[in-house]
């Protein structure tokens, strides 16, 4: 089991440039999640899909932020255009739908808005 | 307005002694509970989980406990051990809205002390 992945795990760019967050959940996981941890606020729900459709996107900051899942093995998470206020770790996580199953983490990408 | 709370943000216990990181919530709607533990650079991980009809869940040297009265919930871990310095997450769900959306805590930063 090669876990959820991320990419990539380090993300510098300039304000106003588009970012572009990669996750490939674990396979036979149909719900995918994805969060963004900073000081000030913890870990904090974005947004996430159930088979691939997306259920809930209230924590979506700003029009700013779009995410996708073209299928069951990849989801994509889009800042444009990137602030310095979007400086954050973002972690992608998946879980089988199935009763109380945990979610499973990636490692996170992190990422520097200057 | 945060439902769920870990009021101390770091934690230090001699090894061999035990460790209890506490928890709060407001919302009544939560009947599920997690711990994740996470070290630097990586996504977190779960570690035990307790449902609202019970109050206590034990998996080896980790203990949950759940006082639903005083929305309350602790993890014991004993004996404490190096390698389990690291940040501990609580996070609660409300099953019965039918989604899975955790709801975290900031974490705990433990440090065993060799």
């Amino acid at each position: 089991d090669a876990g959820v992945i991320q990419s990539p795990r380090h993300e510098v760019t300039e304000m106003g440039q588009e970012v572009t967050l990669r996750c490939k959940p674990i396979s036979g996981h149909n719900s995918l999640f994805w969060y963004r941890q900073t000081m000030m606020r913890g870990l904090e729900l974005l947004i996430y899909f159930n088979n691939n459709v997306p259920i809930d996107d209230s924590g979506m900051p700003e029009d700013r932020f779009s995410a996708k899942m073209p299928n069951a093995s990849f989801s994509t998470l889009k800042i444009q255009p990137s602030e310095p206020r979007d400086s954050a770790v973002y972690f992608c996580a998946s879980r089988r739908a199935e009763g109380n199953s945990p979610l499973h983490f990636g490692n996170g990408t992190r990422l520097t808005v200057t | 307005d945060q439902q769920v709370k870990q009021n101390s943000p770091s934690l230090s216990v001699q090894e061999g002694r035990i460790s209890i990181l506490n928890c709060d919530y407001t919302n009544s709607m939560f009947d599920y509970f997690l711990w994740y533990k996470k070290y630097p650079a990586e996504g977190p991980t779960f570690l035990i989980s307790i449902s609202s009809i019970k109050d206590k869940n034990e998996d080896g040297r980790f203990t949950v406990f759940l006082n639903k009265s005083a929305k309350h919930l602790s993890l014991h871990i004993v004996p404490s051990q190096p390698g389990d310095s690291a940040v501990y997450f609580c996070a609660a769900s409300d099953s019965g809205a039918g989604s899975y959306q955790l709801t975290f805590g900031k974490g705990t930063k433990l440090s065993v002390i060799p």
